[in-house]
């Protein structure tokens, strides 16, 4: 159980395109739900956290006009990227909690390249 | 602000030597820490964690202990096989009112080999 999924998996984009990353609790319903950047060799970055049928609660230093987050069920949460440029990309992992359980679940996060 | 800082790897062992991975932190108040791996081409999976002080999660064979004094929640296991080779993160969450959010320590590469 507590299965969380990302699609796509990996993505190549051109540099002023908008790319949708999907984040998807399989079997539970996620009340909240957090996206993190990964970096090479470096720590997850939380950019931002999801609450179903609330605007998103971004952290200092993140662009909320750039990464726009939607959580519009229980289940899902999309990250789009708007115009991406080069320096987007990045590894991007979601994670979903179920309800006013404490664990984080995360998905197996998505490899955005932008040429 | 709160920060985690655990050992640069990668760490390399042969199977069945000791492995331990140092992880100190940085909070105000009380966290709850946490052991995160990531094998190959997954997400990350909660390996153990701790809520209190002295509290010891242990899971598969991995063990650590919530040391207050020390500030640190370092992961041991007595006896490594190749399939623990992974990435494991020391995580904190400071149980704020900003609900359940992670700091993370920037992740240290297990290669267990035969």
């Amino acid at each position: 159980g507590a299965v969380v999924s990302q699609h796509p998996s990996w993505v190549i984009c051109k540099s002023g395109t908008s790319v949708k990353i999907e984040c998807r609790s399989l079997d539970f319903q996620a009340t909240t739900m957090f996206w993190y950047r990964q970096f090479p060799k470096q720590s997850l970055m939380l950019m931002a956290t999801s609450n179903e049928g609330s605007k998103a609660t971004y952290e200092q230093g993140v662009e909320k006009d750039k990464f726009l987050i939607n959580h519009a069920s229980l289940t899902l949460s999309t990250l789009t990227v708007t115009s991406a440029h080069p320096e987007d990309s990045s590894f991007y992992i979601c994670s979903a909690v179920p309800g006013q359980k404490y664990e984080q679940y995360f998905g197996p996060g998505t490899r955005l390249t932008v040429t | 602000g709160d920060s985690v800082t655990q050992m640069e790897g990668p760490v390399t062992l042969s199977e069945e030597a000791c492995l331990t991975i140092n992880c100190t932190y940085t909070a105000t108040g009380y966290p709850s820490l946490f052991w995160y791996v990531q094998y190959p081409g997954e997400g990350l999976q909660l390996l153990l964690k701790a809520t209190k002080a002295d509290d010891k999660g242990s899971n598969k064979g991995f063990e650590a202990t919530y040391r207050k004094e020390t500030t640190s929640f370092h992961l041991e296991k007595g006896s490594v096989q190749v399939s623990d080779s992974a990435v494991y993160f020391c995580a904190l969450s400071a149980n704020t009112g900003g609900g359940n959010k992670l700091t993370f320590g920037t992740g240290t590469q297990l290669k267990v080999e035969l």
